[in-house]
């Protein structure tokens, strides 16, 4: 099956520091989206960007799909930002979800 | 609109008891899916449903897990009899297929902490 490799696996910083988490996978996708694991717990969808860029206010991403990554930027980061950041493909052969094994992220005051 | 909701939000149980986890999709979605996190580990794929059909159910771990989808509607999910090893977030996620039976984005619902003692 398709491998999804994400880095860094834990990264602390500063509030106001800006940040680049990456996720490389092994095959083409046609889906690929990037969620935030709140303390609670809950998934939240951030981005789904199979190609392209997006932004959502602090946060952006991109997928370069033909040399098989996504970038996820966060800037200006927040306490709230702190959390498992996961990317997630869906082959095109494929029908479900493969996640990596998360970016740690943790923001301190 | 409302999102995927799941239930309960936690749920402690003693080993060999039975569990039933409930998923309601986003209304319209045929694709539901049930994923778990399980001891802080990646989040890895049960089941797959198409509407009422099981389209792919390759990640169920064990004759233990069982899962139904009445309807097309919502789904649930029960495991019986329980082991400690199943303890961690399991996740229903739903997703709408467009015309040319592509698999758009997925929403999560908030998950069900599960602990097994």
């Amino acid at each position: 099956g398709i491998q999804v490799e994400q880095s860094p696996p834990d990264l602390i910083l500063q509030e106001g520091a800006n940040s680049t988490l990456r996720c490389n996978f092994s095959d083409s996708v046609n889906n690929l989206q990037w969620f935030h694991q709140n303390p609670w717990g809950q998934l939240i969808n951030l981005f789904y960007i199979p190609s392209g860029t997006k932004q959502n206010g602090r946060l952006s991403a991109t997928t370069v799909a033909t040399e098989r990554y996504s970038l996820l930027y966060i800037s200006s980061s927040q306490t709230t930002d702190s959390g498992v950041y996961f990317c997630a493909v869906e082959q095109t052969s494929g029908s479900r979800l493969t996640f990596g094994e998360g970016t740690q992220l943790t923001v301190n005051p | 609109e409302a999102g995927v909701t799941q239930f309960p939000s936690h749920s402690v149980i003693e080993k060999g008891q039975t569990v039933t986890l409930r998923c309601d999709p986003i209304s319209g979605h045929d694709n539901l899916y049930w994923y778990r996190r399980v001891m802080g580990k990646e989040i890895k794929f049960l089941l797959h449903f198409v509407k009422e059909s099981k389209q792919d159910e390759s990640g169920m771990p064990n004759n233990r897990f069982l899962a139904e989808r009445t309807g097309g509607t919502y789904s649930t999910l029960k495991v019986q009899p329980a082991e400690l090893e199943d303890s961690g977030v399991y996740f229903c996620a739903s997703s709408h297929r467009d015309r040319v039976w592509v698999n758009t984005e997925a929403f999560f619902g908030q998950g069900t902490r599960l602990t097994v003692v």
